[in-house]
């Protein structure tokens, strides 16, 4: 089992709709999520973070985190063309604080 | 506003030449990876360091690749040799404590032929 595991996509979202982005993660024990937008080309910048079970809201983001079932997922509202990116999600692992990448969803938004 | 700096931005080389690359953290800023990106593995980590000292560097081909710290704001990957399959682009990134987000420099894009 991949320590972070993303679908690879590509997910086709019309502009004004609601992406939906998810992530598992094996190591029960972690703490810290992140999620990163990655344009082509460029490094991947950071547009959240959450420790807290639940919803964080920031913007047109929300990250969802429920460690339970070990998913955290990414909704970004009135998508927009300029959200078309890769996501990347992070996980800091419990047993030695790495911090390990899924290999991204591709999203792109519909005009 | 502060940001993680990677020199080179670019690097073509021969296989079998040693290449360098270089990366300056976020001043004040603790922790420092290494990660290497491709299509086909994304974001693989490499090495990763915490007050400057090496805490993991599994992931990275020993015989070959090596990671050092020489001061706070200094962190090197070398590679030799190189060989093809080591084409990629590297990042480095760096954290200010251990349950912080890294920032990510703009990366080194490595090319062997």
């Amino acid at each position: 089992q991949k320590e972070v595991e993303q679908n690879s996509g590509p997910l086709s979202v019309p502009e004004g709709a609601i992406a939906s982005l998810n992530c598992t993660y094996s190591d029960r024990g972690s703490q810290s999520f992140f999620w990163y937008r990655q344009y082509s080309g460029k490094s991947p910048e950071l547009i959240m973070f959450i420790y807290s079970n639940g919803d964080k809201e920031d913007g047109r983001f929300t990250a969802q985190l429920n460690k339970a079932s070990q998913y955290v997922s990414l909704l970004i509202r009135d998508s927009q063309p300029s959200d078309s990116a890769t996501y990347l999600c992070a996980v800091i692992l419990n047993r030695d604080d790495k911090i390990i990448f899924g290999k991204g969803t591709r999203l792109h938004i519909l005009p | 506003d502060a940001r993680v700096t990677q020199t080179p931005r670019h690097k073509v080389t021969e296989m079998g030449q040693e290449v360098t690359m270089r990366c300056q953290p976020i001043l004040g800023h603790n922790t420092v990876f290494w990660y290497r990106q491709t299509m086909m593995q994304g974001l693989e980590l490499l090495a990763y360091f915490r007050n400057r000292a090496p805490l993991d560097d599994s992931g990275m081909p020993k015989d070959r690749f090596s990671a050092e710290m020489p001061d706070a704001t200094l962190a090197t990957l070398k590679i030799q040799p190189s060989e093809p399959r080591d084409s990629a682009v590297y990042f480095c990134a760096s954290g200010s404590r251990t349950d912080s987000p890294l920032h990510f420099g703009n990366g080194t894009r490595l090319t062997v032929t």
